[in-house]
């Protein structure tokens, strides 16, 4: 089956480590998107890419890292400087313009 | 910039009444509009999507939304709720060349 996954589907980490979220999409999607979702705030995009090697920032950047080394993989590092970094994380894919976003099954991380 | 408003955070109907979600838009060009729906601790599946072709727009689960340009909205229907229908709605507008900017969301609560 055709889809994106995410991994893990919970993660703790301690304040002021950086940590690397996974997302896979065997779709052959040439889009990637990674979302934050906070209580009552809807989804905020965080970074795109559109091809490979290539990435845009997206609403909230500040304090995230992407990389777009593959077509199918497109990892978000949290990085230390992200001020309020627990939340629910939402990885999505899409063929191209008007076209929808699939979604993975997101990442919740916890900073303790 | 493109922008989308969820009228109440949280709608509540009883099982078999009429369900209304509703979504205004903001869009200086013709907008790409998407429904999608979340049920707790997943990800995102699309409804529907207008695309400037009809302006009856039929989703899955018997959803359907209607594109009012005049009025900039695109509500949400669904003639008779059903239990399973208790989730977490999102209006989602085409932003970009293929970047969505989504509104905070609809919590419907179906009581039986």
């Amino acid at each position: 089956d055709g889809g994106i996954t995410q991994s893990p589907k919970y993660l703790f980490r301690k304040e002021g480590q950086n940590v690397t979220l996974s997302c896979e999409q065997n779709l052959n999607h040439d889009a990637m998107y990674w979302y934050r979702q906070d209580p009552g705030q809807g989804l905020r995009l965080i970074y795109y890419s559109q091809i490979v090697n290539d990435f845009q920032k997206g609403d909230i950047a500040e304090g995230y890292s992407v990389s777009r080394e593959k077509k199918e993989s497109f990892p978000l590092t949290v990085t230390s400087a992200q001020k309020n970094p627990t939340a629910f994380y939402l990885c999505a894919s899409s063929q191209g313009r008007a076209h929808e976003q699939f979604f993975g099954p997101g990442t919740r991380l916890t900073v303790l | 910039a493109q922008s989308v408003t969820q009228l109440g955070s949280h709608v509540s109907v009883s099982e078999g009444a009429l369900v209304l979600l509703r979504c205004n838009y903001s869009s200086s060009v013709p907008p790409y509009l998407f429904w999608y729906v979340q049920y707790p601790n997943q990800g995102l599946q699309l409804l529907l999507k207008y695309t400037s072709a009809a302006t009856l727009v039929k989703g899955i689960n018997g959803f359907e939304a209607e594109f009012k340009k005049s009025e900039t909205s695109f509500h949400l229907t669904k003639p008779s709720a059903h239990m399973s229908d208790a989730a977490e709605y999102f209006c989602a507008v085409l932003s970009g060349y293929s970047t969505l900017t989504f509104g905070k969301g609809t919590m419907l609560l179906v009581s039986p």
